[in-house]
């Protein structure tokens, strides 16, 4: 069955540093999206991705981050520069189609910021 | 603005007892309804979906959910609970009118402890 891969599964960062998490989507999927889940919370959503653009994004995904497809396979998210509060479980996700379609999600990254 | 509420944090229920998950939702339209699954150290699993048409629906592993627009609800159910379904449990909703590849809004999750 296909599936979402994300990595790595969890990356420690001191506090200012850049981080990259990486995913590989199902093949045929046509949409992309990351949320995260900082302990205790609920699931939030940052960023959808389509066409190579972001299609729409939350208030929490301010200029310190960014998504890029880089080679048609993975899609990316940089945090520039990383803060205590950026501590959580990055999950990403693909679907076919928009709307009424199910997305389905990677394992998630547990990011740590020191 | 779209919202889930999932008012218990967590659900017992013993083993071969019928199962309730509740969740209330406020969209400006037309709701798309999810409820996923994680468990431990994995990823949110997809278990079924509303778009349109009978307002009960089928998903995986037994699971069904009961859309009622009228208490803008989605509770899931399962008629006789196993141990293997203890998991934590989303609800989750997209506006039609949205459109596009807008994200989904989530609830903060029921943890579900079914008990032998």
């Amino acid at each position: 069955e296909p599936e979402v891969t994300q990595t790595p599964s969890h990356q420690v960062t001191q506090m200012g540093q850049e981080v990259i998490l990486r995913c590989v989507p199902i093949s045929n999927h046509l949409y992309f999206y990351w949320y995260r889940q900082i302990l205790g919370q609920k699931v939030e959503f940052l960023v959808s991705f389509y066409n190579n653009e972001i299609s729409e994004k939350s208030e929490i995904f301010d200029d310190q981050f960014s998504v890029e497809r880089p080679d048609g396979s993975n899609f990316t998210l940089k945090i520039r520069s990383t803060k205590l509060e950026d501590s959580a479980m990055y999950f990403c996700a693909s679907s076919e189609r928009a709307g009424y379609t199910e997305a389905f999600f990677g394992q998630g990254t547990r990011l740590t910021v020191v | 603005a779209q919202s889930v509420a999932q008012p218990e944090d967590q659900v017992n229920v013993a083993e071969g007892n019928p199962l309730t998950v509740k969740c209330t939702y406020s969209v400006s339209g037309n709701p798309y309804l999810f409820w996923y699954v994680q468990y431990p150290n994995r990823g949110l699993q997809f278990l079924l979906k509303y778009i349109t048409g009978d307002n009960l629906v089928k998903g995986s592993y037994g699971f069904e959910a009961e859309f009622n627009k009228s208490q803008t609800s989605f509770h899931l159910k399962k008629p006789s609970a196993l141990v293997s379904d203890s998991a934590l449990y989303f609800c989750a909703v997209r506006d039609r009118a949205g459109g596009g590849a807008d994200g989904l809004t989530f609830g903060k999750g029921t943890h579900l402890i079914i008990q032998p």
